[in-house]
């Protein structure tokens, strides 16, 4: 599975938007990128995921640029609870015969803390 | 609420001793996905069930195994138990395993 590459920080102030970044400049033809985030010591939440093409939903907005070798989750009002660490994930599509089958390599992530 | 149950929410246990974590995961979901995670190590892929069968295997221990019955349910079998398995255990669900994963709330296992 591709690495991916994200700060190990960020801050936001409440209301505002938050962009946090993630590179993946190994990431291959058959590869999503996911966001996950952790609140303090809780079950991981999902995000949002993409292959190529920007996603939207109720929580994010995912931008991958056109060489798909990085992206960004965009939060567009941020608040306090929103607090956690980010993870972006690569995770590989089904493979024939691999033994990939979808399971989620977690890094470090992003802790983003969300300030009043 | 992720709709992935599982079970028990805390576990104090001793040193050697022999635990079961159990999980239930979202309704319709095929696979299966336990993870650990310790205060110093981020989250650990253990090891994947699709359907009943075993499909990847991350770093898991010997002392470990797992199984995922034919209801679709895993169960987390943590044996000769260490100091050093104390930690966070997850578990998560995906309809396909091309499909997002839900996880559960954990179980914070405690070896004293």
């Amino acid at each position: 599975d591709a690495k991916t590459t994200q700060p190990t920080s960020m801050d936001c102030a409440e209301g505002r938007a938050a962009n946090l970044p993630c590179n993946h400049s190994t990431i291959s033809g058959n590869e999503y990128v996911y966001w996950y985030r952790q609140i303090h010591s809780q079950g991981p939440q999902y995000i949002i995921h993409g292959l190529k093409n920007n996603e939207t939903n109720e929580m994010a907005s995912l931008i991958i640029t056109e060489d798909r070798k990085s992206s960004t989750l965009i939060l567009p009002h941020a608040t306090l609870r929103d607090t956690a660490v980010y993870y972006c994930i690569v995770r590989v599509a089904i493979t024939p015969g691999g033994t990939s089958y979808g399971k989620l390599t977690f890094g470090q992530g992003t802790i983003l803390t969300v300030h009043p | 609420d992720s709709g992935v149950t599982q079970t028990p929410k805390h576990l104090i246990t001793a040193t050697g001793q022999r635990v079961t974590l159990r999980c239930s995961p979202r309704s319709g979901d095929l696979s299966v996905y336990w993870y650990q995670q310790s205060l110093d190590q981020g989250l650990q892929f253990l090891i994947q069930y699709y359907n009943g069968e075993e499909r990847a295997k991350g770093n898991i221990l010997e002392r470990f195994s797992a199984q995922q019955f034919p209801d679709l349910h895993s169960e987390l079998n943590l044996s000769s138990l260490e100091l050093g398995d104390s930690a966070l255990y997850f578990c998560a669900s995906s309809f396909t395993v091309n499909t997002e994963a839900f996880f559960g709330q954990g179980t914070r296992l405690t070896v004293v």
